[in-house]
């Protein structure tokens, strides 16, 4: 199984900051990658997919990049409604796997 | 807007069964990809398995943890998809999540339901 490592597990910023969250595969997923936002009681919601593309409708404030092993999401300035956990999601190959989570607080 | 709903959750005792059902509107099930995620409390997402659409035959995978125990059946006349879940553990409690997600590079059809609670305890 692609294992996927998160960081950090969890982090405090200010609103306006920019916010930064690294994943990384134990293995070559290309671009095979999406970022997921949930807040609390919620399903997750995608954010951006095949690494950098920004699904319709989320703010241009979000955004992906990266490929191969080594991927990055960046809120480029936190607001309030962005306080929930974000995961990483590999899907080149099953078992789909997920990274462990970022949670993310305004400080 | 896709629509996914699940039903069937609750306590069932180490051992027992459970069936979850999950029906779909506004699209029409057997043309996706179906899966089942769960999420144990306070903990991160676990992928369960996935049944392919009607033009790969409908085959499924699981994963480790739940193969040999968990089975994906759909009923295309009723839009609905359903887990089988036997020989249950505690470590089966979850919300699980009937899920869309197929995603290519340049495409993603991902849409989740609001997720059922199963509690595995005595």
């Amino acid at each position: 199984d692609i294992q996927m490592t998160q960081s950090p597990s969890s982090l405090s910023a200010s609103v306006g900051d920019r916010v930064t969250i690294t994943c990384q595969a134990s293995q070559d997923i290309g671009n095979y990658l999406n970022w997921y936002q949930q807040k609390p009681g919620k399903a997750p919601k995608v954010l951006i997919y095949g690494a950098s593309n920004l699904e319709t409708g989320v703010p241009s404030r979000f955004s992906g990049s990266g490929s191969g092993t080594d991927f990055t999401f960046t809120i480029s300035s936190l607001q309030p409604e962005d306080i929930a956990t974000y995961y990483c999601q590999q899907y080149e190959i099953l078992p789909l796997t997920f990274g462990g989570g970022t949670k993310v607080e305004i400080k | 807007e896709v629509q996914l709903v699940e039903s069937g959750g609750g306590l069932v005792q180490p051992g027992g069964s459970l069936r979850l059902s999950c029906a779909a509107s506004r699209f029409t099930l057997s043309d996706h990809y179906m899966d089942w995620v769960r999420q144990a409390p306070g903990k991160g997402l676990e992928w369960v398995g996935r049944t392919r659409n009607k033009g790969n035959s409908y085959t499924t995978e699981y994963a480790a943890s739940v193969k040999d125990r968990f089975t994906i059946s759909r009923d295309d006349s009723k839009n609905s998809l359903y887990l089988r879940m036997n020989s249950l553990k505690t470590e089966d409690s979850a919300v699980y999540y009937c899920a869309s997600l197929y995603c290519t590079t340049t495409t993603c059809f991902n849409y989740w339901g609001q997720g059922t609670l199963v509690t595995v305890s005595s």
